[in-house]
C-alpha cells in the first residue's frame, strides 16, 4: 500500500518571500504520479501541480514548482513570491498509474497549513 | 469547473439514525469516489465506483455503503450513522484512462458535505 506523509503540521512565510513544503512517499510501484492540492477556507479542493514519475523534469506551474526525488521518494513544492492567497492547507497525493477497476484512488498526507504574513 | 455537486452541503443527524449523501456530475466521466477529510489524517478513501453498478472499497470503508445506479449520480450511505463519522465528505470524479493520460490523471472534487453525528 501506498504511503504519503508530510512532517510539516504548519508553515508560515512573508508575502513576496518563498517557501518549500515537504512531502515523502512510499511505493514499490515505478509508474505513479503526484499532486499538490490547495484547500482554502472555502474547502474547495484545487489542483496546484501534478508530476509524473516517469518524467525527470520537475514540473512549473507559473509561481508554483516541485522538486521530485524519485529515488528519495521525495517531492517538495515551492511558492515563489508567496502571497495572500497563497494562504490554504496543502495537501500531497499519490496515484497509480497504472488503469484499471482501482485507476485514480489517491493517497493523501496529512497536510500542511500555510500562513502568509503580509 | 467541473460540474460536481454535493448534497446536502451540512447535515446534523444524531447517533444511530440513517444518512445518505449525495454526489452529483454533469461531466459523463466514468470513475466517481468518496473520501473523507479528518483533521491529522487529510482525506482518505471511503469507496468508489468505477462505472454503474461497479463499486469496491476503499481503505475506510467499515460503516459506509455506496450505490450507484447511473453514471452520474454516486450514493454514500451511513447505515446507522456514530459520532465516529462526524467529518466532511468529499465526492471526487475522474475519466477512463483512455481519454488520454493528460487529461485522465486528474481527479475534481465537489464542494465537500459537513456532516455532524451528535
Amino acid at each position: 500500500a501506498q504511503t504519503v506523509t508530510q512532517s510539516q503540521p504548519e508553515m508560515s512565510v512573508q508575502e513576496a518571500e518563498t517557501v518549500t513544503l515537504s512531502c515523502t512517499y512510499d511505493t514499490s510501484e515505478s509508474d505513479y504520479y503526484l499532486f499538490w492540492y490547495k484547500q482554502p477556507p472555502s474547502r474547495q479542493m484545487i489542483l496546484v501541480i501534478r508530476q509524473e514519475a516517469y518524467k525527470q523534469q520537475n514540473a512549473t506551474e507559473n509561481r508554483f514548482s516541485v522538486n521530485f526525488q524519485k529515488a528519495a521518494k521525495s517531492f517538495s513544492l515551492k511558492i515563489s513570491d508567496s502571497q495572500l492567497g497563497d494562504a490554504a492547507m496543502y495537501f500531497c497525493a499519490h496515484r497509480r498509474g497504472a488503469g484499471g477497476t482501482s485507476y485514480g484512488k489517491l493517497t493523501f498526507g496529512q497536510g500542511t497549513i500555510l500562513t502568509v504574513h503580509p | 469547473d467541473a460540474g460536481i455537486t454535493q448534497s446536502p452541503r451540512h447535515k446534523v443527524t444524531e447517533t444511530g439514525t440513517p444518512v445518505t449523501l449525495r454526489c452529483h456530475q454533469t461531466e459523463n466521466h466514468r470513475y466517481m469516489y468518496w473520501y473523507r477529510q479528518d483533521p491529522g489524517h487529510g482525506l482518505r478513501l471511503i469507496h468508489y465506483s468505477y462505472g454503474v453498478k461497479d463499486t469496491d472499497k476503499g481503505e475506510v470503508s467499515d460503516g459506509y455503503s455506496v450505490s450507484r445506479s447511473k453514471t452520474e449520480d454516486f450514493l454514500l450511505t451511513l447505515e446507522s450513522a456514530t459520532s465516529s463519522q462526524t467529518s466532511v465528505y468529499f465526492c471526487a470524479i475522474s475519466e477512463s484512462p483512455r481519454a488520454g493520460q493528460g487529461k485522465a490523471s486528474e481527479q475534481y472534487f465537489g464542494p465537500g458535505t459537513r456532516l455532524t453525528v451528535t
